[in-house]
């Protein structure tokens, strides 16, 4: 099945560690490249991690990324209020040759 | 720096055809490593790919905007285009473009889109 699945929402605690779900199907997360954007509201998505655990140049190393099977994880460790926003999982699907983005994830810092 | 522009009008009419372009700067839109998106993201909900397009003009399209999508690139002026069909409210959305990257893997798959244009907003209404 074409489609990214992510919590809606989730939450920690200033300086905890954080990880975010997507879960996907073999035509997707089984066989291509996932990457990971940060959205804070008002202003374009952000590209965090790129094929699958690799940070652009900037990125800070308290972002990283990983799979298992058709699952992928992004991690954020020592969390900040600035780190509140909406994170987004994307992926080619090799099904129906087209990109697709799971549904989002917004991050609360409290 | 490679920078994006998206442009057009921001208000479109019911049943009318919505048209925008991203200008491309900075880099040459005939590169064969990249693709060329358009994203789009309707108020306070998520991402949507709409479509992409390499710089020879092949397209591959989200299976749900394919019977009133249009894409088109020129590469004398470094832009892309997106053309989309008979529009409803559900199309009034902040409309992105990006660069997507091709992965140096075997196969040369789309691996990420960066960077991104900062987005235009098209509301769709009479």
């Amino acid at each position: 099945q074409s489609v990214l699945t992510q919590p809606p929402s989730m939450s920690a605690a200033p300086g905890q560690k954080v990880s975010i779900s997507c879960s996907g199907s073999g035509s997707n997360i089984g066989k291509n490249f996932l990457s990971w954007y940060q959205q804070f509201p008002g202003t374009a998505p952000k590209l965090l991690i790129h094929d699958t655990n690799k940070r652009p140049s900037g990125v800070s190393d308290r972002f990283s990324g990983s799979k298992s099977g058709t699952v992928a994880t992004l991690g954020i460790t020592g969390l900040q209020t600035g780190d509140e926003a909406e994170y987004y999982c994307g992926i080619w699907d090799s099904d129906i040759s087209a990109w697709i983005f799971g549904g989002g994830t917004k991050l609360t810092v409290l | 720096q490679l920078q994006l522009q998206e442009s057009g009008p921001g208000l479109v009419k019911p049943s009318d055809t919505l048209s925008l372009t991203c200008t491309v700067s900075g880099d040459s839109i005939s590169s064969s490593r990249y693709y060329w998106g358009w994203i789009r993201q309707p108020p306070g909900k998520g991402l949507e790919c709409i479509g992409n397009i390499y710089y020879s003009g092949s397209t591959f399209f989200n299976p749900s905007f394919k019977s009133r999508l249009d894409m088109s690139v020129d590469t004398s002026n470094n832009h892309f285009s997106l053309r989309l069909a008979s529009v409803t409210a559900a199309d009034t959305a902040v409309y992105y473009c990006a660069r997507l990257i091709r992965s140096l893997e075997p196969g040369r798959r789309p691996s990420r889109f960066d960077p991104w244009g900062q987005g235009i907003l098209v509301t769709v209404s009479s």
